[in-house]
């Protein structure tokens, strides 16, 4: 089982609709937990971080950890053509950091 | 915010040459910086990890003598790729963290990456 699991998609949807991406993890070290935006040939780019549980919301984003389940989610609202990219998970406790596999998302104009 | 300059942004060599890659982060010090490969639709693949003033940690199957880490200041690390084959032509991302007790001090902050082509 990988540390880190998130469905590479690709996952497609139309302009407007909400978006939902998630990740599972089995290490309950996990203390930050990071969403990066990653466009096709650039670094990725940091979307949002939370420390801990909870809920964390930024203009279309939010950002869920639930520790008790080992699941993190990023919503997209109104989502637009521009966040076509790929999204990946982070997780870290330390100096270790493990990232999921990203998923690829198209949003349709 | 927190910003890392990653240079160059783009590298053709021939066979057997070197390449240097460095990256710099501009507005803060990284007490860890990484390094990571990676393929066309996939994901980053951690190849290594720096630490300002010691060796750098390899991940496994990264062979230390083809990828030179170097980290010299606490805004500065280095990768050479020495004797660059076509099997070396990969994307390469690095990242660097503050560190430290600061809010966000953990968060990565990524270069924008560097494409080697080895003809």
């Amino acid at each position: 089982q990988k540390e880190v699991e998130q469905d590479p998609g690709p996952l497609s949807v139309p302009e407007g609709a909400i978006v939902s991406l998630n990740c599972t993890y089995s290490n309950s070290a996990f203390q930050y937990f990071m969403w990066y935006r990653q466009y096709s040939r650039k670094g990725p780019e940091l979307l949002m971080y939370t420390y801990s549980s909870g809920n964390k919301e930024d203009g279309r984003f939010t950002a869920q950890v639930d520790k008790s389940s080992k699941y993190i989610s990023l919503f997209i609202r109104d989502s637009q053509p521009s966040d076509s990219a790929t999204y990946l998970c982070a997780m870290s406790f330390g100096n270790d950091m493990r990232f999921g596999a990203g998923t690829r998302l198209t949003v349709k104009p | 915010g927190a910003v890392v300059s990653q240079h160059p942004s783009r590298v053709i060599c021939k066979s057997g040459t070197s390449v240097k890659i460095e990256c710099r982060s501009l507005d803060f010090q990284a007490t860890t910086m990484f390094w990571y490969r990676q393929f066309p639709k996939q994901s980053l693949m951690l190849m290594a990890t720096s630490n300002e003033g010691s060796k750098a940690t390899y991940e496994q199957g990264v062979e230390k003598d083809k990828f030179l880490i170097n980290h010299a200041s606490l805004t500065l690390s280095t990768l050479t790729v020495t004797s660059a084959h076509p099997e070396d032509s990969s994307f390469y991302i690095c990242s660097a963290r503050r560190g430290g007790f600061s809010s966000g001090a953990n968060v990565l902050t990524f270069g924008a990456g560097s494409r080697l082509t080895v003809l």
